[in-house]
């Protein structure tokens, strides 16, 4: 597609079950992030892969988070046990490395936990 | 590691007028990204800047980067209403990008 795209582009679940958030990146990007926003916050960085190297998982809040990259293109964020504070909109980016690193946004998941 | 500082995170200002963003990061960053973002909205690239010195401008935005000073501004001419919005930079090392927490900026008509 032209743009990174991700879904679902809303997601309410209850408390202690797993989701599943699916990032598409632009083709012939490299570079794939996962970021999260709380409502009127900023961007806080959970993780990038670039190529088929091993991502950088430093951002990661627990260890109820994980994430993977299947074929350098599609990724997945996955949340265990989602709990209230897990509640925030999920961004994905991605870019290509080179001259023109410029990265670009999905629409993000809206995520709500009740 | 990489820490990125905005200010000012408020601004209300009025049409017609012109302000200046700053942004400060910790350590040496390949690449400096601005943002915009609406309300409710994903983000928007703004500028890639990419060396000591660089200036990009589109329309009433105007963004520099000086890496000695470790600093970028975000400079508003003659402000528009429709120019509200939240804008964020972010440092790049590594090829991990870190944001700043985002100035909130609301246009008075």
């Amino acid at each position: 597609g032209a743009g990174v795209s991700q879904s679902p582009s809303n997601k309410v679940t209850e408390k202690g079950k797993d989701v599943e958030l699916r990032c598409d990146p632009i083709s012939g990007h490299t570079a794939l992030y996962w970021y999260r926003q709380s409502l009127g916050q900023g961007l806080e960085f959970l993780i990038y892969f670039q190529g088929n190297s091993a991502p950088d998982k430093s951002g990661l809040p627990s260890d109820r988070f994980s994430a993977e990259r299947t074929g350098g293109s599609v990724s997945t964020l996955t949340i265990q046990r989602t709990q209230q504070e897990d509640s925030a909109v999920y961004l994905c980016a991605s870019s290509s490395s080179g001259e023109d690193p410029e990265a670009f946004f999905g629409q993000g998941t809206r995520l709500t936990v009740v | 590691e990489l820490k990125v500082e905005q200010n000012p995170l408020f601004l209300s200002m009025q049409e017609g007028k012109n302000y200046t963003i700053y942004c400060n990061y910790s350590t040496t960053s390949d690449r400096l990204y601005w943002y915009r973002q609406d309300p409710g909205k994903s983000l928007e690239s703004l500028f890639v800047l990419l060396s000591n010195g660089a200036v990009k401008q589109e329309g009433r935005l105007m963004a520099s980067l000086d890496t000695k000073a470790r600093l970028s501004t975000l400079h508003i001419t003659a402000a528009v209403h429709d120019l509200s919005a939240t804008y964020f930079c972010a440092g790049g090392r590594d090829d991990k990008i870190i944001f700043g927490k985002g100035t909130r900026l609301h246009i008075l008509p």
